[in-house]
């Protein structure tokens, strides 16, 4: 069974940097996406971006361009997601999740990781 | 960007009712719809995938449907293991996009 583990709770001041990691065990980790979901508190789940670690293939969301860079280490089955120039907007839980494939041609993102919470506050 | 809408927000039910839960998409994402569940602290559970197919483990009173731009979510028997938020994805196209979320609380 696959199990994603993120990194824990990080506080951080504004206009700094956070890096949330996201290790996968079992299964196999280069062939399938991985996506990056933020959720503020008491709000709705918002796509940041995806990778799949066997092409470095990248995309993100619009919103997120030229604050997130996400990554991956085959080597060590682990996703990364590294977001710049934080404000207070950008406090939220970061989950990240994987596709399972078998999915009747397109993604299934059924595997999620517990989530990281990171609070931005002066 | 697709931009994914769901109807209601919020939906009041009782145990046993039968609910419908509708997400709208700007423009036509064939059937590549999936449908989160997510419960306070929890991370989303993947429950339904283009469109209609259920997830191995879900249980049968939760069925999916539509194509193009206009999908449901039903749950044919409420349970008490069944009030949450429940999120569409369209995997259509990049970016990837969410609809807002439908809570389905107890009446």
């Amino acid at each position: 069974q696959v199990q994603l583990v993120q990194s824990g709770a990080e506080v951080k001041k504004p206009g700094s940097s956070v890096k949330v990691s996201c290790k996968a065990s079992g299964g196999t980790f280069s062939s399938y996406p991985i996506i990056w979901v933020r959720q503020a508190p008491g709000q709705g789940l918002e796509w940041m971006g995806e990778i799949t670690p066997i092409f470095n293939r990248v995309n993100y969301g619009q919103k997120f361009l030229g604050r997130i860079t996400i990554t991956a280490d085959e080597s060590t089955s682990t996703a990364y997601m590294e977001l710049s120039s934080l404000r207070s907007e950008d406090t939220g839980v970061f989950y990240c999740a994987r596709d399972r494939g078998y999915c009747s041609g397109g993604n299934c993102y059924a595997y999620w990781g517990q989530g990281t919470l990171v609070t931005v506050s002066s | 960007d697709i931009r994914m809408t769901q109807s209601p927000s919020t939906l009041s039910a009782s145990v046993g009712d039968r609910v419908t839960i509708t997400c709208r998409a700007s423009q036509s994402i064939s059937s590549w719809l999936a449908w989160y569940q997510q419960k306070p602290g929890k991370a989303p559970k993947f429950m339904i995938y283009k469109a209609s197919i259920l997830e191995s483990g879900v249980p049968s009173r939760f069925s999916g449907s539509g194509s193009g731009t206009e999908f449901t979510l039903t749950i044919s028997s409420l349970q008490p293991d069944d009030f949450a938020t429940y999120y569409c994805l369209q995997y259509n196209s990049y970016p990837r996009t969410f609809g807002q979320g439908t809570k389905v609380e107890i009446k």
